[in-house]
């Protein structure tokens, strides 16, 4: 089972500072990585898929690199909306997929 | 605009069997391009995958869960559905149903989530 490994487990800043968010991955996954944002009582959202493309809707201030092990999350200026609980996902090895127990990011 | 909603007892026994269904609504579960996923959170922790099944019927289960994981697909009423035998106090959690796209590689789309209690 490809493991991810997600850091930091919480990141504290406030609003209009940059995020960067890490996952690791056991295995190489080329390219095959999802990010999704959860806030409280809702269901994930796409944010970013195949490590850097931004779904439908979702604006440019995310950004999603990486490949092989390594794969960042970025948000390059934290609106009041963007703090919540971020997931990546993998399923590199089909049909297994697995995600990474999450970042969350608090206003400081 | 595609709806995923999941239905089904909010509370079960333990030992029991827990049974939920995704209704899909504003297109169809018979799509090549997708397969149709369960997902859980127990309260206040990460997520978890279940298991897929494609509109052919062909199912995939986590190993952690594959003795207890039965996922189906009715076509006939867009709708696939999940059970999960003797379930304990550990099985509690919000479980969601998810469309997982074949090219993209993502799941785009997500009901809202149904908490499932186990407790006597």
């Amino acid at each position: 089972e490809i493991v991810l490994t997600q850091s930091p487990a919480t990141l504290s800043l406030s609003p209009g500072e940059r995020a960067t968010l890490s996952c690791r991955a056991s295995q190489s996954l080329a390219n095959s990585l999802a990010w999704y944002q959860q806030k409280p009582g809702q269901a994930p959202r796409l944010l970013i898929y195949d490590a850097s493309n931004r779904a439908t809707g979702i604006p440019a201030r995310f950004s999603g690199s990486g490949s092989g092990t390594d794969f960042t999350l970025t948000i390059s200026s934290l609106e009041p909306e963007d703090f919540a609980v971020y997931y990546c996902q993998q399923r590199g090895s089909w049909p297994l997929l697995t995600f990474g127990a999450g970042t969350r990011v608090e206003i400081k | 605009q595609l709806q995923l909603q999941e239905s089904g007892p909010g509370l079960v026994k333990p030992s029991e069997t827990l049974s939920l269904t995704c209704t899909v609504s504003g297109g169809t579960i018979s799509s090549s391009s997708y397969y149709w996923d369960w997902i859980r959170q127990p309260p206040g922790k990460g997520l978890e995958w279940i298991g897929s099944i494609y509109y052919s019927g062909s199912a995939y289960y986590s190993p952690s869960l594959k003795s207890r994981v039965t996922i189906s697909v009715d076509t006939s009423k867009n709708h696939f559905s999940l059970k999960l035998s003797s379930v304990t106090a550990s099985d509690t959690a919000v479980f969601y149903c998810a469309r997982w796209v074949s090219s993209g590689r993502k799941y785009d789309y997500w009901g809202q989530g149904t908490l499932v209690t186990v407790s006597s």
